[in-house]
């Protein structure tokens, strides 16, 4: 089975500074893995995702993520934080099943701060 | 990137009525379609696989009676709450599966159960 873990429900940073968030996965299979945002009242959006091709993977608003199967880490980064990133980000595993469908992980809360 | 609607965006009815959800893929064609349900402040629950030309696929413990789906095209999949009761209340989203398997999902519907 697949899985993904999220450390940290909350993280808040500065305007301008570097944002870094933890996703850790578990998979039986070669993993397909994405990250949404959400902001609030809406659903989610896609911002990137990884299919095993090139292990660091660019996705919008200047986020990227790297894929590192020896630490088994997918974390999002952005070089500086802007007050319109502020929403819930989520990491998700897509399944082996024949409907390959995602798991999520917990979600992180990332709050920019003025 | 590709575009999945829901209507309503938001819903209030009478307990013990039942209430219809409608996703759609509007640039692409979706086999597969997903129903998710979000309570506050945690992460999206897949409660059932929707497929077209076929019958769905819920999760364990999701009442496939209580929560009816139809996916009778490749554009269109309905979620029907029957006789909804006051814990039904949440905010269910839909995602739709392009042929590159990747998930796209709708901006969510908020139900009001009084």
């Amino acid at each position: 089975a697949q899985s993904v873990t999220q450390l940290g429900s909350h993280v808040s940073v500065s305007e301008g500074a570097l944002v870094l968030l933890r996703c850790n996965y578990s998979s039986s299979v070669p993993p397909y893995l994405f990250w949404y945002v959400q902001y609030p009242n809406q659903g989610l959006q896609l911002l990137l995702k990884y299919t095993s091709a090139a292990t660091l993977v660019k996705g919008i608003n200047g986020f990227e993520a790297e894929f590192k199967k020896s630490e088994t880490s997918f974390h999002l980064t952005k070089p500086s934080a802007h007050m319109s990133d502020a929403a819930e980000y989520f990491c998700a595993v897509r399944g082996s099943g024949s409907a390959r469908q995602l798991t999520f992980g917990s979600g992180t809360q990332l709050t920019v701060l003025p | 990137g590709a575009v999945v609607s829901q209507h309503p965006s938001r819903v209030i009815c009478k307990s013990g009525t039942s209430v219809k959800i409608e996703c759609r893929s509007l640039d692409f064609q979706a086999t597969t379609m997903f129903w998710y349900r979000q309570f506050p402040k945690q992460s999206l629950m897949l409660m059932a696989t929707s497929n077209e030309g076929s019958k769905a696929t819920y999760e364990q413990g999701v009442e496939k009676d209580k929560f009816l789906i139809n996916h009778a095209s490749l554009t269109l999949s309905t979620l029907t709450v029957t006789s909804a009761h006051p814990e039904d209340s949440s905010f269910y989203i839909c995602s739709a599966k392009d042929h590159q398997e990747t998930q796209y999902f709708g901006p969510g519907t908020r139900l009001l159960v009084l």
